[in-house]
């Protein structure tokens, strides 16, 4: 079956813009994850999705991030106000809820480049 | 100091040799042990978890967990051209806590 999807795939901005990143995950997994991959860093979290649960915002960095997973699915991370510190790899990640939050499945993830 | 350390690498190494992997963590809180497999410009991919202490063999992989001292391990043999990746290592806790915790990945090339 399909996987993770994110687009889009490459995005780059100039500093001070708006961008939006999308991630369609697998169809029926209830918790959608958010990560940051700076070049040469592990994975950094960013936000956690379950169900119509209200999310984990913990790990976002700053209150320019914000993100909203609409009719349980499909979900949106906005940047506002891009910063060169912002260029990253973001992935999103899903898991179903038979399983626990060590089965995630991860999309290709979106390089952003803030120029 | 970071939750989770993993030795960068790069580390390059004939095809057929056994690879090890490691990292080590602080965290006491973490029972779920994972490590990932990411070619280049492509997500992450789940190898192998591990719960709690022990060893899990899947294959030509191998990953051990060592509670007590905090250190987890993943052995590859017979390594293949195409397990050339970075590898990840990632742990969580239990309960409400889901997000996984990364370590910074190791770089491996395994030569033809």
């Amino acid at each position: 079956g399909a996987g993770v999807s994110q687009s889009p795939s490459n995005k780059v901005t100039e500093k001070g813009k708006d961008v939006e990143l999308r991630c369609d995950p697998i169809s029926g997994h209830t918790a959608l994850y958010w990560y940051r991959q700076s070049l040469g860093q592990g994975l950094e979290f960013l936000i956690y999705f379950q169900g119509n649960s209200a999310p984990d915002k913990s790990g976002l960095p700053s209150d320019r991030f914000s993100a909203e997973r609409t009719g349980g699915s499909v979900s949106t991370l906005t940047i506002q106000r891009t910063q060169q510190e912002d260029s990253a790899v973001y992935l999103c990640a899903s898991s179903s809820p038979g399983t626990g939050a060590y089965e995630q499945y991860f999309g290709p993830g979106t390089r952003l480049t803030v120029t | 100091q970071k939750e989770v350390e993993q030795d960068p690498g790069p580390l390059s190494v004939p095809e057929g040799a056994i690879v090890s992997l490691n990292c080590t963590y602080s965290n006491s809180a973490f029972q779920y042990f994972m490590w990932y497999r990411q070619y280049s410009r492509k997500g992450p991919e789940l190898l192998m978890y591990t719960y709690s202490s022990g060893n899990k063999e899947d294959g030509r992989f191998t990953a051990q967990v060592d509670k007590s001292s905090k250190y987890i391990s993943l052995f590859i043999r017979d390594s293949q051209p195409s397990d050339s990746a970075t590898y990840l290592c990632a742990m969580s806790g239990t309960g409400s806590a889901r997000q996984l915790t990364f370590g910074s990945g190791t770089q491996l090339t395994v030569l033809p």
